[in-house]
């Protein structure tokens, strides 16, 4: 166990539904991370929250929406995907976002199909 | 654009063959290189985060060595066990200065050790 969960582990929805990922840590970290994985691609960053606050917005389309209500917990709202969103979203932390030699960790990612 | 290069992309060996795969970088302004393993249905959980050039990091029988002047990273296993079965991705610092813990991950090598 990482210390990192997010739930759903999977979840299937159209295109016309709205949906949200959630992701707790339980490791007293400072920053938190949304990724994107997409088959035969590299991990790609979609968005940070340091202390509460979103300081990276990876050019990511509005119908993904993030909050970070509290120093513990992230979600990304789902909002009119498109079935190319399909993907693994993974959520992670790390102890604070400015320095690179902290490592992340991630949870075990939600499985997500946009029919 | 930031590039990360791993290679091979997936490796097969048998149980007990030493193996080992690279992760290549751009060589100027090197702050750190972190390595991370994801086995299947689990979460991705570091192994290193390499500084110095010439850095080795050991964890049981992996071990990872660092050459920043040419710009790549080895990561040897030896002894391979079925356990040992699992994606390798190698990450490197996206911001100038190492100012943040924003990384640029490498499509990863595929490792699959055989009984």
């Amino acid at each position: 166990e990482t210390g990192v969960t997010q739930t759903p582990r999977h979840l299937v929805m159209g295109m016309t539904n709205k949906k949200s990922l959630k992701c707790e840590q339980h490791l007293g970290h400072n920053a938190m991370y949304w990724y994107k994985q997409s088959a035969k691609k590299p991990l790609e960053l979609m968005f940070v929250y340091s202390l509460e606050e979103r300081v990276e917005n990876n050019s990511v389309p509005s119908r993904f929406s993030p909050e970070c209500p509290n120093s513990s917990h992230l979600f990304l709202h789902l909002h009119t995907l498109q079935p190319e969103d399909s993907a693994l979203y993974l959520c992670a932390s790390s102890q604070d976002w400015g320095t690179i030699y902290n490592e992340q960790f991630f949870g075990p990612g939600t499985r997500l199909t946009v029919l | 654009i930031l590039n990360v290069e791993q290679s091979p992309q997936s490796l097969h060996v048998q149980e007990g063959d030493s193996t080992n795969f690279t992760c290549s970088f751009p060589s100027s302004n090197f702050y750190a290189l972190h390595w991370y393993r994801w086995e299947t249905a689990k979460s991705p959980e570091a192994l290193f985060v390499m500084t110095l050039n010439g850095d080795e990091k050991k964890k049981g029988r992996i071990s990872a060595t660092l050459n920043t002047k040419e710009g790549y990273s080895y990561l040897y296993i030896k002894g391979s066990q079925p356990e040992d079965s699992a994606t390798y991705l190698c990450a490197f610092p996206a911001d100038y200065g190492g100012a943040t813990n924003k990384l640029i991950f490498g499509t990863g090598t595929l490792l699959a050790v055989q009984p």
